[in-house]
């Protein structure tokens, strides 16, 4: 399995708060992704990163922002969460060479009350 | 706008028949086709990733076609197996750009 970490893994949290949620990996992969899965929705893109401090707007952005200072960590902040931010999170990893195969992280289940 | 679309939804098989899984897509200017599979309550695993110049990628009992001209994919199963049963997942990125669109999925059962 690739190295890609997530955490917190679940988390509960009310709305208004802001919440950040951390992807790590070890692989030293240049693209790095997050996305949310709704049901209904499937899997869209919120962010993502193609180096350290280089990011881009996916799908979903609004509501979400994201920070990238090492390679290795990619963080998704809710600055102010809202009820329709409640989903699964899941971060991804990819290298350029190759195709940019996907790889994914376990996800972070996040209810917001 | 590039559009994914996974038909079926859900899918019942018995075990040791051959499937075939669709990924249709709206725009032929693609930069490469991914198929995962996702078990309940967990990631995306991946299993054959098509690069846009590539026809077709196997492993094991998987096969995955890539047909740009029609917009269509398909992943072929061979012998299926209890063990198969997870939801099917296709994903594109778009020529030029590395951010994938993923499809919603066709749910599969294989029945012992």
């Amino acid at each position: 399995d690739a190295g890609i970490t997530q955490s917190p893994r679940h988390k509960v949290t009310e709305t208004g708060t802001p919440v950040t949620l951390r992807c790590h990996q070890t692989e030293n992969h240049r693209y790095m992704y997050w996305y949310r899965q709704d049901p209904g929705h499937g899997l869209r893109l919120i962010h993502y990163s193609y180096g350290v401090k280089d990011t881009d707007k996916g799908e979903v952005s609004d509501g979400y922002s994201v920070s990238r200072s090492k390679t290795e960590d990619f963080l998704l902040t809710l600055e102010s969460a809202t009820s329709s931010q409640t989903s699964v999170y899941f971060c991804a990893i990819g290298a350029s060479e190759g195709g940019n195969e996907q790889f994914f992280g376990p996800g972070t289940r996040l209810t917001v009350l | 706008k590039q559009e994914v679309t996974q038909i079926p939804a859900a899918l019942s098989v018995p075990e040791g028949e051959n499937l075939v899984l669709n990924c249709s897509f709206t725009d032929s200017a693609i930069y490469n086709l991914q198929w995962f599979r996702q078990d309940p309550g967990k990631g995306l695993t991946s299993l054959l990733l098509i690069q846009s110049s590539q026809r077709e990628q196997t492993s094991g009992r998987l096969n995955a076609s890539l047909d740009k001209s029609s917009g269509r994919s398909t992943l072929y199963i061979a012998a299926s197996q209890p063990g198969d049963s997870a939801t099917y997942l296709c994903a594109l990125a778009p020529s030029g750009t590395y951010k994938y669109i993923f499809g919603t999925g066709t749910r599969l059962k294989v029945l012992a």
